[in-house]
């Protein structure tokens, strides 16, 4: 099974509205990490924002926040007043907590936002 | 510099041929992460290097792929008689520490396998 799922391939929004990109992720770890990445058209993956399995409040970063339901095991992306440099990829990654030695970031396919001006 | 780098930025060589891919990671971190992305997907794990433990080599996808690193920082990933389907972006990221919330990006070496 997947151990992360983005079902939105493509999604646009208008410059300063809201967005949502979806995530929901499958593990039976009850310690884990969650991550949010952009990839702008150059290449490079940017970190976003953390939340972690046993934080109380959704993680916020300024424009970027969390919204984290641990009973539905999803973690969706939302990006407020939107910006033309927004476009990008967006990928959700998740890290779990026990596994021995394991502190790789399993990746979702990524949702490719496009901002509308 | 202060990010992670990576060279060379593009390869391109010739299926059978051996390619080494170099990642310097940010100083003082002690972990360092190999992944792959195939044209359109997510990031793929490779191997993982953390301090002087033995590397998590779990997602090497055979055995014509292998990495090392020396003296804690720099690391070499090589693929050995490379195949068509090679063909990818290696992306290299460090963090501060085990535990470490964030990883750190590489700008990613560009892989065509003619």
């Amino acid at each position: 099974a997947q151990k992360i799922t983005q079902t939105q391939p493509g999604m646009f929004v208008q410059e300063k509205e809201a967005v949502t990109l979806d995530c929901t992720y499958d593990t039976s770890d009850p310690s884990y990490g969650l991550f949010w990445y952009k990839q702008p058209s150059s290449g490079e993956m940017i970190f976003l924002i953390y939340q972690g399995s046993y934080d109380q409040q959704n993680a916020t970063e300024g424009r970027y926040s969390l919204n984290f339901q641990k009973a539905r095991k999803s973690a969706n992306l939302v990006i407020s007043a939107s910006q033309l440099g927004d476009s990008a990829m967006y990928f959700c990654a998740m890290r779990e907590g026990r596994r021995t030695g394991a502190n790789n970031l399993f990746f979702g396919t990524g949702t490719r936002l496009t901002v509308i001006p | 510099g202060a990010g992670v780098s990576q060279s060379p930025s593009n390869k391109v060589t010739e299926k059978g041929k051996d390619v080494e891919l170099r990642c310097d990671p940010i100083s003082g971190h002690t972990a360092l992460y190999w992944y792959r992305q195939s044209l359109g997907q997510g990031l793929e794990f490779l191997i993982y290097f953390q301090g002087n433990s033995a590397p998590d080599k779990s997602g090497l996808p055979s055995d014509r792929f292998s990495a090392e690193r020396t003296g804690g920082s720099v690391s070499t990933l090589t693929i050995q008689r490379t195949q068509q389907e090679d063909s990818a972006v290696y992306l290299c990221a460090s963090s501060l520490q085990r535990s470490g919330h964030e990883q750190f990006f590489g700008p990613g070496t560009r892989l065509t396998v003619l």
